[in-house]
């Protein structure tokens, strides 16, 4: 089945610890975008790439780094320099074909720093 | 730039009771609108797009939602809730260079 798998599900990290959440997708779309979600504040896109070696920053990309050196994978850091970086985190793709920004998502990591 | 307001933080229903979430768009030009359901820890899924057309667009699970340009509204509505259809629902509206930008989502309750 095509879709999008993220993980690890559940991640808890010490503080000042860098982790690195991974999306995969084998739908082949050529678009990757990481979101935050917190209670009450809907998604904010971090980082969104629209082809392999390239990426740009979302909203709130402070803190965070990502790379693209595959069109199936997404990799999402999240470093030391992120204030709060509790949050539950989404992954996306989509095609560029029509640009309408429909997307697909996975089922989240949620990560919390003690 | 683009916006999205769900003016609805939480709606509760009962079950058989007819249902409509609000959603406000801004946006300059014709908008891709979209949306979203997603159960508690989960992802979110797509339940119906707008993108030209008909304004009346059928999705899944019986949902179906209403384009007016005139009052920059995308409502969502179900005749009938059922109990599974808890969960928060996000509107969204696509900027046309493969980005979207998501209101604050409601989050429906279903009384039995």
């Amino acid at each position: 089945d095509g879709g999008i798998t993220q993980s690890p599900k559940y991640l808890f990290r010490k503080e000042g610890q860098n982790v690195t959440l991974s999306c995969e997708q084998n739908l082949n779309h050529d678009a990757m975008y990481w979101y935050r979600q917190d209670p009450g504040q809907g998604l904010r896109l971090i980082y969104y790439s629209q082809i392999v070696n390239d990426f740009q920053k979302g909203d709130i990309a402070e803190g965070y780094s990502v790379s693209r050196e595959k069109k199936e994978s997404f990799p999402l850091t999240v470093t030391s320099a992120q204030k709060n970086p509790t949050a539950f985190y989404l992954c996306a793709s989509g095609t560029l074909e029509d640009y309408t920004g429909e997307l697909f998502f996975g089922e989240g990591s949620r990560l919390t720093v003690l | 730039a683009q916006s999205v307001t769900q003016p609805d933080i939480h709606i509760t229903v009962s079950e058989g009771a007819s249902l409509e979430l609000r959603c406000n768009y801004s946006y300059g030009a014709t908008p891709y609108l979209f949306w979203y359901v997603q159960s508690p820890g989960q992802g979110l899924q797509l339940l119906l797009k707008y993108f030209s057309g008909d304004t009346l667009v059928q999705g899944i699970k019986g949902f179906e939602a209403e384009f007016k340009r005139s009052q920059s509204s995308f409502n969502l509505r179900k005749p009938s809730v059922h109990w599974s259809d808890a969960a928060e629902y996000f509107c969204a509206v696509g900027t046309g260079a493969g980005k979207s930008t998501f209101g604050d989502g409601t989050t429906l309750t279903v009384k039995p």
